[in-house]
């Protein structure tokens, strides 16, 4: 149990256009979902916190304008980055977070590899 | 603030041998401690955790990690490493005034050979 997926798994876009990464918990529901990007050789780094319903809380330093979070229901959080640059390539990697489970039990998608062009 | 450092980017064993990935923290809190292991395509998934509980954890896969508070240490280990056992492993913290955000550590890829 406790699957989250994301799609797509990979994605390449030109410079300038957006692009739309879905992650999906899909046998429960998730009330807050997670989102991190990991550059290449560094570590996770979270991106913002959305809580379905609700604006996402993003971490300082993130540009919620360029990086748009939906979470409109308790199975589906989108990330959508907009007008993309190359700088923007990047590992996307969400988690979910199940109602009545301790705050840090989160459970992570494959991620999603962004090759801005 | 919360931080952790994991000493070695790479770890290179024979099958068989003993594992040992090393992690240091730093917390103002009571800090609750992750092992998250990472295969290619694949989801992180909780290998053990430390909740203030039993400083030995043991975990999934004959993994265990030891907490040390007077070491800030939180190190991982196995006795006898396996093939499969192949990946990147990250050190995690939570805890503190942002309830529920993780801290990850720089991860460790650790090669298993033959």
């Amino acid at each position: 149990g406790a699957v989250v997926s994301q799609h797509p798994s990979r994605v390449i876009c030109k410079s300038g256009t957006s692009v739309k990464i879905e992650c999906r918990s899909l046998d429960f529901q998730a009330t807050t979902m997670f989102w991190y990007r990991q550059f290449p050789k560094q570590s996770l780094m979270l991106m913002a916190t959305s809580n379905e319903g609700s604006k996402a809380t993003y971490e300082q330093g993130v540009e919620k304008d360029k990086f748009l979070i939906n979470h409109a229901s308790l199975t589906l959080s989108t990330l959508t980055v907009t007008s993309a640059h190359p700088e923007d390539s990047s590992f996307y990697i969400c988690s979910a977070r199940a109602p009545g489970r301790e705050a840090y039990e989160q459970y992570f998608g494959p991620g999603t590899r962004l090759t801005v062009t | 603030a919360q931080s952790v450092t994991q000493l070695d980017s790479h770890v290179s064993v024979s099958e068989g041998t003993p594992v040992l990935l090393r992690c240091n923290y730093s917390s103002s809190y009571s800090p609750s401690l992750f092992w998250y292991v990472q295969h290619p395509n694949k989801g992180l998934q909780l290998l053990l955790k430390y909740t203030s509980a039993a400083t030995l954890v043991k975990g999934i896969n004959g993994f265990e990690a030891e907490f040390k508070k007077s070491e800030t240490s939180f190190h991982l280990t196995k006795p006898s490493a396996h093939m499969s056992d192949a990946a990147e492993y990250f050190c995690v913290v939570a805890g503190g005034t942002s309830y529920g955000k993780l801290t990850f550590g720089q991860g460790t890829i650790l090669t298993v050979h033959p």
